[in-house]
């Protein structure tokens, strides 16, 4: 089983639909991440989460929410979806400061999303 | 800010060509510095990396070097095969205060052809 998994993997949607994507791992990490993935873009990191109560707002938070559950566990929401969200989304994991990946992200496989 | 500036794409190579992908960095401070590889329908996993100047980073064949004379730490790889296909993405990791930012660059194609 996968350390870091995502669900749904592909979802298509209406626009001004709320969507939920949800990420949970079994890493042991506190840090957790929403990264967002267009073509030639590369990846632009949304918010990220260093503990169940720290939650902070990356390069492109507009029009996304989130929400750490708990430890394992971190969702993201799209209020009311537009079709420029359309991309590609994936959750990551990470270690303290000071340990021996420190620096390193662990991926998820990714959730597709297609808003019509 | 710090930044992160690959070579653009898409690179198609034959099975066992030499490889490179150049990747350039801006940084204030003393970063670590990463190659992560995306296989068609997956997710991102590391490759590569190194925490400080003049240390290589290897796996699957697969090298790369920090430069900090130059910025840089560009991917090589001396025979590739079609099984390298995927996207690379080099990224940067420097510490801001007491947690890390990892940033990335756009991301290379690379397609190996029989």
């Amino acid at each position: 089983d996968a350390d870091v998994t995502q669900t749904p993997r592909n979802r298509i949607t209406k626009t001004g639909k709320r969507i939920m994507l949800e990420c949970s791992q079994t890493k042991g990490h506190d840090r957790m991440y929403w990264y967002r993935q267009d073509p030639g873009l590369g990846l632009q990191l949304i918010y990220y989460s260093f503990d169940v109560k720290d939650i902070n707002k990356g390069e492109i938070s507009d029009g996304y929410s989130v929400s750490r559950q708990a430890q394992a566990k971190f969702s993201l929401s799209l209020e009311s979806a537009i079709p420029n969200q359309t991309a590609l989304y994936f959750c990551a994991t990470s270690e303290p400061t000071g340990g021996p990946n420190t620096g390193e992200l662990f991926f998820g496989e990714g959730s597709r999303l297609t808003v019509l | 800010g710090d930044s992160v500036t690959q070579m653009e794409g898409p690179v198609t190579l034959s099975e066992e060509a030499f490889l490179t992908i150049n990747c350039t960095y801006t940084a204030t401070g003393y970063p670590s510095l990463f190659w992560y590889v995306q296989y068609p329908g997956e997710g991102l996993q590391l490759l590569l990396k190194a925490t400080k100047a003049d240390d290589k980073g290897s796996n699957k064949g697969f090298e790369a070097t920090y430069r900090k004379e130059t910025t840089s730490f560009h991917l090589e790889k001396g025979s590739v095969q079609v099984s390298d296909s995927a996207v690379y993405f080099c990224a940067l990791s420097e510490r801001g205060g007491s947690n890390y930012k990892l940033t990335f660059g756009k991301g290379t194609l690379l397609t190996v052809n029989p």
